[in-house]
């Protein structure tokens, strides 16, 4: 069954801490992307990946961290940098850049 | 900057009215306008891809046009029923290293 596969679905964080979001696919695509969602509002682009071993930031980086080792995987890592974390992180892939775009679950982190 | 607007915020209709959704963006130097459908806690499902190239794209009860000269989407939904109350995204990807900028969404609420 092809997808994207975000988990955990829910994390928790304490102050100070680095948490790691997984995100893999088995679609084949070669673009993957993570967007943080706030309440009530659209999607804000904090990395993207076109190709394995190369990713860009987006409009939000500060504070995170990502990797782009295999084509199916793409984790991002909220660092302890980033002041404000909680939110719903949502993973994306498409098949390059301008194809359609397919979502995972998410996964929602909340600071305690 | 692509800024993407959509109005209204929130839609509430009675069961089996046609309704339109409206999604407008600021820069036509697009690859593609997508449309999609976020029920709460989810993830994204994408409805509808438009190309740059094309005016409309219809997938069973739902219909999007673009107009890319005017930098106007639309979302028609045909005979509503209460399964299609969500909330609604498009996003629109540039041809600008191939970004994509979100909508702020409308929710849609369809009465029984």
């Amino acid at each position: 069954d092809g997808g994207i596969t975000q988990s955990p679905k829910y994390l928790f964080r304490k102050e100070g801490q680095n948490v790691t979001l997984s995100c893999e696919q088995n679609l084949n695509h070669d673009a993957m992307y993570w967007y943080r969602q706030d309440p009530g509002q659209g999607l804000r682009l904090i990395y993207y990946s076109q190709i394995v071993n190369d990713f860009q930031k987006g409009d939000i980086a500060e504070g995170y961290s990502v990797s782009r080792e295999k084509k199916e995987s793409f984790p991002l890592t909220v660092t302890s940098a980033q002041k404000n974390p909680t939110a719903f992180y949502l993973c994306a892939s498409s098949m390059g850049v301008g194809g359609e775009a397919f979502f995972g679950q998410g996964t929602r982190l909340t600071v305690v | 900057k692509q800024e993407v607007t959509q109005i209204p915020a929130a839609l509430s209709v009675p069961e089996g009215e046609n309704l339109v959704l409206n999604c407008s963006f600021t820069d036509s130097a697009i690859y593609n306008l997508q449309w999609f459908r976020q029920d709460p806690g989810k993830g994204l499902t994408s409805l509808l891809l438009i190309q740059s190239s094309q005016r409309e794209q219809t997938s069973g009860r739902l219909n999007a046009s673009l107009d890319k000269s005017s930098g106007r989407s639309t979302l028609y939904i045909a005979a509503s029923q209460p399964g299609d109350s969500a909330t609604y995204l498009c996003a629109v990807t540039g041809t600008n290293a191939g970004k994509s900028t979100f909508g702020d969404g409308t929710t849609l609420t369809v009465k029984p």
